[in-house]
């Protein structure tokens, strides 16, 4: 059965401090995995997407790596800001083509305080 | 700003109503796809649809219809709501293709008393 765990569940940073974010996953045959942000009360924003063949993508404080051998994600954060306090999902797609089937992790809440 | 627009925010609704959902795209987006939503469960598809009247069964589909009659819009069905069907509901859109990311609408909170 395809898996995503993420841990923590939940996490609180202050202000201006790095902090990284852990997926594991079971999910075969592996396409890509991705990051998301979900806000309170709203849906789910892309971060980033990584294929097989990538170990680390970044998109401005937000950099994801891949070890695709030991079936492990980071998102890692830094200089963190209150508009960062959301929630952190990681969602892996499995499959060939455009016939890919995503599992989704349940999330980490993060929360930023000053 | 490309967009999915969920009709409404926040729903309330009795047990035993007809409950439709609705999701639009501007994409031209060829998949559209339904989620729920539930607290430690993380996201579970309902259903989703890789063209115009085309429709598939997700992982949870029991007590959930939909309808794509034109390529922007998909829609959700509760043919009869329960309690158990509150939830938040998601709707996303995407290109075909595996390495295409989903773009999801704001969420829909439906809550049957």
């Amino acid at each position: 059965k395809n898996q995503v765990e993420q841990s923590p569940q939940s996490l609180i940073i202050l202000e201006g401090k790095n902090c990284t974010l852990q997926c594991n996953y079971t999910v075969s045959p592996f396409s890509n995995l991705r990051w998301y942000k979900q806000d309170t009360g709203r849906g789910p924003v892309s971060l980033t997407i990584m294929t097989f063949s990538e170990n680390t993508k970044s998109n401005g404080r937000y950099t994801a790596t891949l070890d695709a051998d030991t079936k492990q994600s980071s998102l890692h954060i830094t200089a963190s800001q209150l508009s960062d306090s959301a929630s952190y999902i990681c969602v892996v797609s499995a499959g060939r083509g455009g016939g890919n089937k995503l599992t989704f992790g349940t999330g980490t809440q993060l929360k930023v305080e000053l | 700003d490309v967009k999915v627009t969920q009709s409404s925010r926040y729903l309330v609704k009795r047990t035993g109503e007809k409950v439709f959902l609705e999701c639009v795209q501007d994409m031209d987006h060829e998949n559209m796809f339904w989620y729920r939503q539930d607290p430690g469960l993380g996201l579970r598809l309902i259903y989703f649809s890789y063209d115009v009247k085309m429709k598939e069964k997700g992982d949870i589909p029991e007590g959930y219809s939909v309808s794509r009659e034109k390529k922007e819009r998909f829609s959700l069905i509760l043919e009869s709501a329960s309690t158990n069907q509150t939830s938040m509901y998601l709707c996303a859109s995407s290109l075909t293709g595996s390495n295409y990311g989903y773009t999801f609408g704001s969420g829909t909170r439906l809550t049957v008393v």
